[in-house]
């Protein structure tokens, strides 16, 4: 079984650009959530799909973020415009419901310089 | 005041020492994850706990509920044992987990 996939590894982009972090959950997952790592803090949740919806995006920092998961399979992550403190770690997770375990993808690392 | 602590932050021990790292927390639970992170490396789920104690390997997890107390030891340490390890609980919506800082564990041979 593959496991959750993200892409890319590592992105360094400029202030103002905008970057796009994609996850590739488990096949058959449909819960999928996106979680964040800033230098010298904990990780930190950012939001949850179920499917194509959106089921808590509590967690996004502000409007320059927007997560899809168009057709439940795939999800990606927009920052645009990037700042400094956009830097950090962004892990992507999936599981089969909420109540079970979760995978963890690699991570993509963005440094916004 | 985080929601999650462990300790120690940082531990450097001798291959073959017995190892303890502790997690505790203050909110309601319905379950405890511990997680491993290697250097530049993905996150790696190791054991997922509500109550008990849970064994794996070289690896035993113990949880108690009532005192929010969790410990991860790992046993006849070696140095491939050596990153991150992170405590995570899931709470009462039972979906989204909050983090604890880690504890950075170096065994040197």
């Amino acid at each position: 079984e593959a496991g959750v996939t993200q892409f890319p590894s590592h992105s360094v982009i400029e202030k103002g650009q905008t970057v796009t972090l994609r996850c590739d959950p488990i096949s058959g997952h449909d819960n999928l959530y996106w979680y964040r790592r800033v230098m010298g803090k904990e990780i930190k949740f950012l939001l949850h799909f179920v499917k194509e919806s959106k089921q808590d995006e509590s967690g996004m920092p502000n409007n320059r973020f927007l997560a899809e998961r168009t057709g439940g399979t795939y999800s990606t992550l927009k920052v645009q415009p990037a700042e400094l403190e956009d830097s950090g770690v962004y892990f992507c997770a999936s599981s089969v419901g909420t109540g079970f375990g979760y995978t963890f993808g690699s991570g993509t690392r963005l440094t916004v310089v | 005041k985080n929601e999650v602590e462990q300790s120690p932050q940082n531990l450097t021990a001798q291959e073959g020492e017995f190892i303890t790292i502790n997690c505790s927390y203050s909110v309601g639970i319905s379950a405890l994850h511990w997680l491993q992170q290697h250097p530049g490396g993905g996150i790696v789920s190791l054991f997922m706990l509500s109550s008990g104690k849970k064994k794996h390997g070289r690896l035993i997890a113990t949880i108690n509920i009532q005192e929010k107390h969790s410990s991860l030891h790992i046993t006849a340490s070696h140095p491939r044992d050596s990153a991150v390890y992170i405590c995570a609980v899931r709470g009462g919506s039972n979906y989204k987990l909050t983090f604890g800082k880690g504890t950075l564990l170096t065994v040197n041979p």
